[in-house]
């Protein structure tokens, strides 16, 4: 069965620090990947998404991830964290193909001012 | 990019009762879907509600205990049905857009039974 790791569930940085929370799937086949972002309170909302192209996808507030195919990740960074990022982030793929999402288990991230 | 809501957006039930979720969108979509995440757990897909057909339901839910309505384009609901404490969970539901490109997240019903 098709499944996602991530493998920091809780990070804490400091404002300006660097950011990169991994993501790793099992599926072997062609995959759409994407990044969720729940902040306190809020809906989860789409960071970035790839689907075909250039492996590196930029996405809203200064996200960006890094498909590599060979090793099934999709790591998503930040060069410089705000405290606003606080929130938690779900990496979730699907087959190409298939409407079905599988999330992974989520990273609370705490980024202290 | 749609918009979502849910009633209620929370509610504390006793045992053995049932609760219907409502989903409301603010445009027709074909594609909508009912997610459950229970506490320290990640989003799961309970089923998929297509207008005008019986919702598919994913390995480990089953319709009489998560009976789902799709009376039209813009509206659904799931019910929790015969509830126990392991129900106690929030439950999402999303829409597809258009290009079946990104699945929009409702708000949420955070539920728990005592």
């Amino acid at each position: 069965a098709q499944s996602v790791s991530q493998h920091n569930h809780h990070v804490i940085l400091s404002e300006a620090a660097s950011l990169e929370l991994g993501c790793n799937y099992s599926y072997g086949g062609t995959v759409n990947l994407f990044w969720y972002v729940q902040y306190p309170g809020q809906h989860l909302q789409l960071l970035l998404k790839y689907f075909s192209g250039d492996p590196l996808v930029k996405g809203i507030k200064g996200f960006e991830a890094e498909f590599i195919k060979s090793k099934f990740s999709f790591n998503l960074r930040k060069p410089s964290v705000q405290w606003s990022d606080t929130a938690e982030y779900f990496c979730a793929v699907t087959r190409t193909g298939f409407q079905k999402l599988v999330f992974g288990t989520g990273t609370r991230l705490l980024v202290s001012p | 990019s749609a918009v979502i809501s849910q009633k209620p957006s929370r509610d504390i039930c006793q045992r053995g009762t049932s609760l219907t979720i409502q989903c409301q969108v603010d445009s027709q979509v074909t594609m909508m879907f009912w997610y459950r995440q229970q506490p320290g757990q990640s989003l799961t897909l309970i089923a998929t509600a297509n207008q005008g057909s019986e919702a598919t339901y994913e390995s480990g839910f089953v319709i009489d205990k998560f009976p789902i309505s799709r009376p039209n384009l813009t509206f659904s609901t799931l019910t929790v049905s015969n509830m126990s404490p392991e129900d106690s969970s929030i439950y999402l539901c999303s829409v597809e857009d258009q290009g079946g490109h990104e699945q929009f997240f409702g708000p949420g019903t955070r539920l728990t039974v005592l």
